[in-house]
């Protein structure tokens, strides 16, 4: 079974804070890929991005930056100098390879509020 | 925004009732998964929909049903409707690949209430 875990529920910062929310997972396959999305209030969730399992190069996009740890089972997020456009909930997603109909698992996500 | 469409955007039924939602996928996209999102809860996977089939199905009753049409837009079907149904529908699309996971690119979803 797979489960995805985002033990933070809710964090508040204040605008140009450094934040960074946590993502734990756990799966079976060898094979798997993690993801990120947004949900703004408006409820559509927002694609932020994918990590393939072999592949634990960080990444870096404008003020966002993801830390892939095969060794500790996490994929953190850091949101850099952080604006009220930010605030949103965030949730972490993890894929099998070899699961039918590869649904995502999510965690049950973290609320950011980021105040002016 | 990411071309999968939904409708309706917001949707009121009483206990009992039979409901369906509409999902039209992002162009290029085959593959049409459906989740449920209850209140302040991650989105829990229903089913997804392949070539018209379902390709794989989450722990939900048979009351959940779709459909896939063959210009890959979707519908969910749920019938005898019960309070704890309500939540936000979402449909996501995505391509098939042969060897891997595409990403999911999801529609606004469908708030669902019932009474």
């Amino acid at each position: 079974a797979q489960k995805v875990t985002q033990a933070q529920t809710e964090i508040s910062v204040v605008e140009k804070e450094d934040v960074t929310l946590d993502c734990v997972y756990e799966t079976r396959d060898t094979t798997y890929y993690l993801f990120w999305y947004k949900q703004p209030p408006s409820g559509e969730l927002v694609f932020l991005i994918r990590r393939n399992s072999f592949d634990e190069q960080n990444e870096i996009s404008g003020r966002y930056s993801w830390n892939f740890q095969k060794s500790t089972s996490s994929f953190n997020f850091t949101i850099t100098a952080s604006q009220v456009v930010d605030s949103a909930v965030y949730f972490c997603a993890l894929s099998g390879g070899n699961n039918a109909g590869n649904m995502l698992t999510f965690g049950g996500g973290t609320r950011l509020m980021v105040k002016p | 925004e990411t071309g999968v469409t939904q409708s309706p955007t917001h949707l009121i039924k009483t206990r009992g009732q039979q409901v369906t939602l509409r999902c039209s996928s992002q162009s290029g996209h085959n593959t049409v998964s459906w989740y449920q999102q209850a209140l302040g809860q991650g989105p829990q996977f229903i089913f997804q929909y392949y070539r018209e089939e379902e390709n794989g199905r989450g722990n939900f009753p048979p009351r959940f049903s779709g459909l896939q049409f063959p210009n890959y837009s979707s519908e969910l079907n749920v019938n005898a409707l019960e309070l704890d149904d309500s939540a936000l529908y979402l449909c996501a699309s995505s391509r098939k690949l042969a060897g891997g996971v595409d990403t999911q690119y999801f529609g606004p979803g469908t708030r669902l209430t019932v009474l």
